[in-house]
């Protein structure tokens, strides 16, 4: 069975300074998709990105990026220089490869809730 | 820009009463998923639906659950007999295949906040 670890229930940084959300995940499959969403405190669902199991390629867009280590099932999202907007909870999610079924049911962690402190 | 719409924002009912959230994926999508978050918990999955039938669910929807495709638009979640643990946030998504891959990356409704009295 799937499971996704985000170890950090609550994080407060000063804005400007970097922040590093972790995310562990456990999966039989060799084939799987990792996900990052924001739930600011309006309650809504953001799709920030997603990565293939096959492209260890870390990805940097604007002040986020990600680093995903197979090695160490890991796929960690890293925010550059916060601001006050960062303010939300993030979940990291996983889905595993197509299983015949027809669809992607994610699996989410329990979410790290980020604070940028003014 | 598309985006997946839900109404009502909140519906509040009261024990036992059932309960219609509507959905309206965007346009071109093929699969359609319900979710739920316990305030303060995780997401968690219920259902999604391809095809005009359910391709898999959760443990948690169970036979008070049900999913709707009634016509090119609307995809609905009904909760026959509502019991208070059912309070939550329920969200919908829609996907369909993201170019040059197999994954399918979900966008979410604003979601539904339901509160069971």
């Amino acid at each position: 069975a799937q499971k996704v670890t985000q170890a950090q229930t609550e994080i407060s940084v000063v804005e400007k300074e970097d922040v590093t959300l972790d995310c562990v995940y456990e999966t039989r499959d060799t084939t799987y998709y990792l996900f990052w969403y924001k739930q600011p405190p309006s309650g809504e669902l953001v799709f920030l990105i997603r990565r293939n199991s096959f492209d260890e390629q870390n990805e940097i867009s604007g002040r986020y990026s990600w680093n995903f280590q197979k090695s160490t099932s890991s796929f960690n999202f890293t925010i550059t220089a916060s601001q006050v907007v960062d303010s939300a909870v993030y979940f990291c999610a996983l889905s595993e490869g197509y299983s015949g079924a027809g669809s992607y049911q994610l699996t989410f962690g329990k979410g790290t809730k980020l604070s940028v402190i003014p | 820009e598309p985006e997946v719409t839900q109404t009502p924002s909140h519906q509040v009912t009261q024990m036992g009463q059932e309960v219609i959230l509507r959905c309206v994926p965007i346009s071109n999508h093929l699969y359609f998923y319900w979710y739920r978050q316990i305030l303060g918990q995780k997401v968690e999955f219920l259902v999604s639906f391809y095809n005009n039938e359910i391709s898999e669910k959760s443990e948690i929807f169970d036979d008070q659950f049900s999913v709707e495709r009634p016509d090119g638009s609307n995809f609905t979640l009904k909760i026959r007999s509502t019991k208070l643990e059912d309070s939550a946030m329920y969200f919908c998504a829609s996907s369909a295949r993201a170019s040059g891959s197999n994954s399918y990356e979900q966008y979410f409704g604003p979601g539904t906040r339901l509160t069971v009295t």
